[in-house]
């Protein structure tokens, strides 16, 4: 069974301060990871993904994430954040041999402010 | 590529009536999915496509909840006897191969 733990319901931070929003997964085999952002009244848009190859993944607007085997975490950060980044944001896994269907988190509230 | 369309947008209906939502893929996306999403929560997985075969479908989901795609195209989900417990966003989204998911903008359902 796939499960996916964003343990943060909210994040607060400052404008210019760096960002993290928690991710921890559970996959048999190994994992294709996403993070998904959602603004308000406004569809899920892709911000990156973890396939293989280097564990420091870059995506959209200056984000990134890191994969952590070990940990069966993948972290969401962003060195400096901006109050645009104010939005809803989700993780989710899907197995990478056989598998289909994507798990979301519960997802994360991140509030920048400025 | 004009993206995952949803029709409709919105939909009001009365506890007990039937209610049909569409979905029109990306045209080259072969896999299609449908999820659910109630505030403040994480998309909750239905069903999937991969062409015009469903190939799983939720257990959460109750005998009243049917999806079709039948030509591999445009998908449809329709809700029977619909309940209250039914009200929430409904999305659809689709891919290829190893690739993001896309997501439509929704069909946001209320039950009275």
């Amino acid at each position: 069974a796939q499960s996916v733990a964003q343990p943060e319901d909210q994040v607060n931070v400052a404008e210019g301060n760096p960002l993290t929003v928690k991710c921890t997964y559970s996959v048999s085999g190994n994992p294709y990871l996403f993070w998904y952002v959602q603004y308000p009244n406004r569809g899920l848009q892709f911000l990156l993904k973890y396939i293989t190859g280097d564990n420091l993944v870059k995506g959209s607007y200056g984000f990134e994430a890191e994969f952590n085997k070990s940990q069966t975490s993948f972290h969401l950060k962003k060195p400096s954040a901006l109050v645009s980044d104010s939005a809803l944001y989700f993780c989710a896994v899907r197995r990478n041999t056989g598998g289909f269907k994507t798990i979301f988190g519960a997802g994360t509230r991140l509030f920048v402010k400025a | 590529d004009t993206g995952v369309s949803q029709n409709p947008r919105h939909k009001i209906t009365k506890r007990g009536q039937n209610v049909t939502f569409r979905c029109d893929p990306i045209s080259e996306h072969n896999r299609l999915y449908w999820y659910r999403q109630t505030l403040g929560q994480g998309p909750e997985f239905l069903t999937y496509f991969q062409n015009e075969a469903q190939l799983e479908k939720s257990r959460l989901l109750s005998d009243r909840f049917s999806a079709e795609r039948p030509k591999g195209s445009f998908s449809t989900l329709e809700i029977q006897r619909t309940e209250q417990g039914d009200s929430a966003m409904y999305l659809c989204a689709s891919r290829s191969d190893r690739e993001k998911l896309f997501f439509g903008s929704g069909t946001q359902l209320s039950v009275l």
